[in-house]
């Protein structure tokens, strides 16, 4: 089982600064199957970025994905207020488990 | 628009058993393998179940390997998730989620989880 770690584990920032959120995997990650999700209190996670750099339908250019391997970046040029969230890393490769990163809490500062 | 909607969940006591319902509607639910995902209360994401389009491949978590069955019903457009022999750790909001994908010249290639229902709560407890 791939075991994804985030960090940190809290980020407080202010709205119109950069955020930079990591996530380590525990061995490579196939064909950089790295999707990242957001969710706010009370609703269902929504998809970011597949693999590792793709934007999502809708997503807006503030938000984007890099690395491979075993280590992935999201990156928030831009923090805007509806913008701070719960943060999740998921690695989808060819074998189950499709595991998730404990997440990343993006809060304003 | 694309939707998918769940239903079923409920309180159970330990040992029980509950059914949930995943109704999905604005793309062709036949194309797509699904999943469903649960969240405990204040914890993070955890993958339970996936089913492929045809029903043909189908995988679990190991902590509910033996316990849950998923299924589907492309002429109903749903899926399933049976829940038998439910522990307290299984409280949690049950997600169902659509596996997207897309083609290039090299093929196929999965674009995660693309479509979220809004999910339904199952509470374990005597």
């Amino acid at each position: 089982e791939i075991v994804l770690t985030q960090s940190p584990g809290t980020l407080s920032l202010s709205p119109g600064e950069r955020a930079t959120l990591s996530c380590r995997a525990s061995q490579s990650v196939s064909s950089s199957y790295l999707a990242w999700y957001q969710q706010k209190p009370g609703q269902a996670p929504r998809l970011l970025i597949y693999g590792a750099s793709s934007r999502a339908t809708g997503i807006p250019d503030r938000f984007s994905g890099s690395g491979s391997g075993t280590d992935f970046t999201l990156t928030i040029s831009r923090l805007e207020p509806e913008d701070f969230a719960v943060y999740y890393c998921q690695q989808y490769g060819s074998s189950p488990p499709w595991t998730f990163g404990q997440g990343t809490k993006l809060e304003i500062k | 628009e694309v939707q998918l909607v769940e239903s079923g969940g409920g309180l159970v006591q330990p040992g029980g058993s509950l059914r949930l319902s995943c109704a999905a509607s604005g793309f062709t639910f036949s194309s797509y393998s699904m999943n469903w995902v649960r969240q405990a209360p204040g914890k993070g994401l955890e993958w339970v179940s996936y089913i492929s389009s045809s029903s043909s491949t189908i995988y679990y978590a190991d902590s509910v390997k033996g316990r849950f069955t998923i299924s589907r019903d492309n002429a109903k457009n749903s899926l399933y998730l049976q829940m038998n022999s439910l522990r307290d750790e299984d409280t949690a909001v049950y997600y169902c989620a659509r596996d997207g994908y897309y083609y290039d010249s090299s093929g196929y290639h999965s674009k995660a989880f693309d479509i979220w229902g809004q999910g339904t709560m199952v509470t374990v407890s005597s």
